[in-house]
C-alpha cells in the first residue's frame, strides 16, 4: 500500500468514550501532521512531529493527545471529546531535512477520519 | 499571525473557459506556498508547490504564481473540464525553519458545467 492511510475511516462516539485515529505514511517521510477540519472554517493544524519529536502543539486541548511511535505511525488518542469537536480530522507526512536545507516538503494528505461525537 | 483568504469563495463557470483563483497571505515571510484540491469528503491532493524564491510552477492545465512582496498567489486553471470540480485550497508555510505545519485559507469552492 502507498501514500497515507488513515483508519478508521467514520467514527462516531459519545463524549464519554475513549477512541483513536491511526495514521500511517508508506512514503519514507521524517515529518507528519495532524490537521482539524471543521465545516465553514480553515484546516487548523494541531500537531507536528518530526523525526518522531514533537515540535508544535498547537494550542490544541488536553483532551487530544497525540503518539508517533515511529516516523510511519501517528495517532490521535480522543478522550471526554464535546460535540463541537465533530469534524474530519486528516493527517499528512513531508520529507523535511532542515539541516540539509532540503525543504521539497510537499505535504502529502491521507483520506480523513469523519469524525462524530454525539 | 499569518491569515490565508482565498477569492472567490464559490465560482461556477461553463466548461472550456480558463479562469483564476485567487489567494492572499498577511505576512510575506513564508518558507513555500501550496495548492490543493478536495473532493467531497476526501483528503487533500497537492497540485502545486512554489517555494518562495520562486515565481511561478506549471503542471499540465495548472500554473500558479508567486508575489510574495505583496502577499498574493494565483491559481489559473486552462480550459477547464467537469472533472475539475472540487473546492481548492491554498496553504502557505512559515520561514521558521523546521517542520513547520501549513496555514490554509478556506478554499474556493469550483462548479465546471457541462
Amino acid at each position: 500500500e502507498t501514500g497515507v492511510t488513515q483508519t478508521p475511516r467514520h467514527l462516531v462516539m459519545g463524549m464519554t468514550n475513549k477512541k483513536s485515529l491511526k495514521c500511517e505514511q508508506h512514503l519514507g517521510h521524517n515529518a507528519m501532521y495532524w490537521y482539524k477540519q471543521s465545516a465553514k472554517k480553515p484546516l487548523e493544524l494541531m500537531f507536528v512531529y518530526n523525526f518522531k519529536e514533537q515540535t508544535e502543539n498547537n494550542s490544541v486541548p488536553s483532551r487530544f493527545s497525540p503518539e508517533c511511535p515511529n516516523s510511519s505511525h501517528l495517532f490521535l488518542h480522543l478522550h471526554t471529546l464535546q460535540p463541537e469537536d465533530s469534524a474530519l480530522y486528516l493527517c499528512a507526512s513531508s520529507q523535511d531535512l532542515p539541516h540539509l536545507a532540503v525543504h521539497t516538503d510537499t505535504q502529502y494528505f491521507g483520506p480523513g477520519t469523519r469524525l462524530t461525537v454525539l | 499571525k499569518q491569515e490565508v483568504t482565498q477569492i472567490p469563495a464559490a465560482l461556477s463557470v461553463p466548461e472550456g473557459e480558463n479562469l483564476v483563483l485567487n489567494c492572499s497571505f498577511t505576512d510575506s515571510a513564508i518558507y513555500n506556498l501550496q495548492w490543493f484540491r478536495q473532493d467531497p469528503g476526501k483528503g487533500l491532493t497537492s497540485l502545486l508547490l512554489i517555494q518562495s524564491s520562486q515565481r511561478e510552477q506549471t503542471s499540465g492545465r495548472l500554473n500558479a504564481s508567486l508575489d510574495k512582496s505583496s502577499g498574493r498567489s494565483t491559481l489559473y486553471i486552462a480550459a477547464s473540464q467537469p472533472g475539475d470540480s472540487a473546492t481548492y485550497l491554498c496553504a502557505v508555510r512559515g520561514s521558521g525553519g523546521g517542520a513547520d505545519g501549513l496555514t490554509f485559507g478556506k478554499g474556493t469552492h469550483l462548479i465546471i458545467q457541462p
